[in-house]
């Protein structure tokens, strides 16, 4: 079956990078993603990477795919108090399919 | 333009009572998603509208729960004989096809007393 798997929780000091993991059981997969949702605010799409990618950079944010290990991370570099949000991993088979979402990681930024 | 939008934002009803709830897409959106967050929870898919498809109903947790999307633009999900474990933030979102253009609402939250 599908599920995705994230840490809950992950505290991070301001200005270091933070590295969000998450892994995932369906190896039909093609799309993966990282949502943020911020208190009071609603869900944005943070980035995606199909499956046939090892690493996706946009700005300050990295994704890393292990397809062999069925492993996703999302690194934020000099992380700010604004990044300060739930990180949820999610996966799609098909483009317009449901996604599946992970419980989310609440990140916590420390001054 | 308009995003999605959900009403009601606050839902608070009592045990036993059915609610609707209701989701406008972006307009010529032909993909439309109904989610539920609960406390600790996460996100949990419940249905899935793709344009004149039967819809993906593998999610709904109970034949409690339902869902129509009329004339392939708004949707209500329709809750029967609610249950405390009911309440939850319920979201929808609708995409255009591709993969980055799903939009999420801002979801209705439900409260069961």
């Amino acid at each position: 079956g599908e599920d995705v798997e994230q840490s809950l929780f992950l505290s991070v000091r301001e200005g270091d990078s933070s590295v969000i993991n998450c892994t995932y059981t369906d190896s039909s997969s093609t799309y993966l993603y990282w949502y943020k949702q911020e208190p009071g605010a609603g869900l944005q799409l943070l980035t995606y990477i199909f499956s046939n990618m090892d690493m996706k950079q946009d700005q300050r944010l990295t994704v890393l795919l292990n397809k062999k290990d069925k492993h996703l991370s999302l690194r934020i570099a000099d992380t700010q108090t604004g990044d300060s949000a739930i990180y949820f991993c999610a996966e799609s088979m098909n483009r317009d399919d449901k996604i599946i979402f992970g419980k989310g990681t609440r990140l916590h930024i420390l001054p | 333009g308009a995003g999605v939008s959900q009403s009601p934002s606050n839902k608070v009803t009592e045990k036993g009572k059915d609610v609707e709830l209701r989701c406008d897409p972006i307009s010529g959106h032909t993909a439309l998603y109904w989610y539920r967050q609960s406390l600790g929870q996460g996100l949990e898919f419940l249905i899935y509208f793709q344009g004149n498809s039967a819809p993906d109903k593998s999610g709904l947790p109970s034949d409690r729960f339902s869902a129509e999307r009329t004339g392939g633009s708004v949707s209500t999900l329709t809750i029967q004989r609610t249950q405390q474990e009911d309440s939850a933030v319920y979201l929808c979102a609708s995409s255009s096809g591709g993969p980055d253009t799903q939009y999420f609402g801002p979801g209705t939250r439900l409260t069961v007393l």
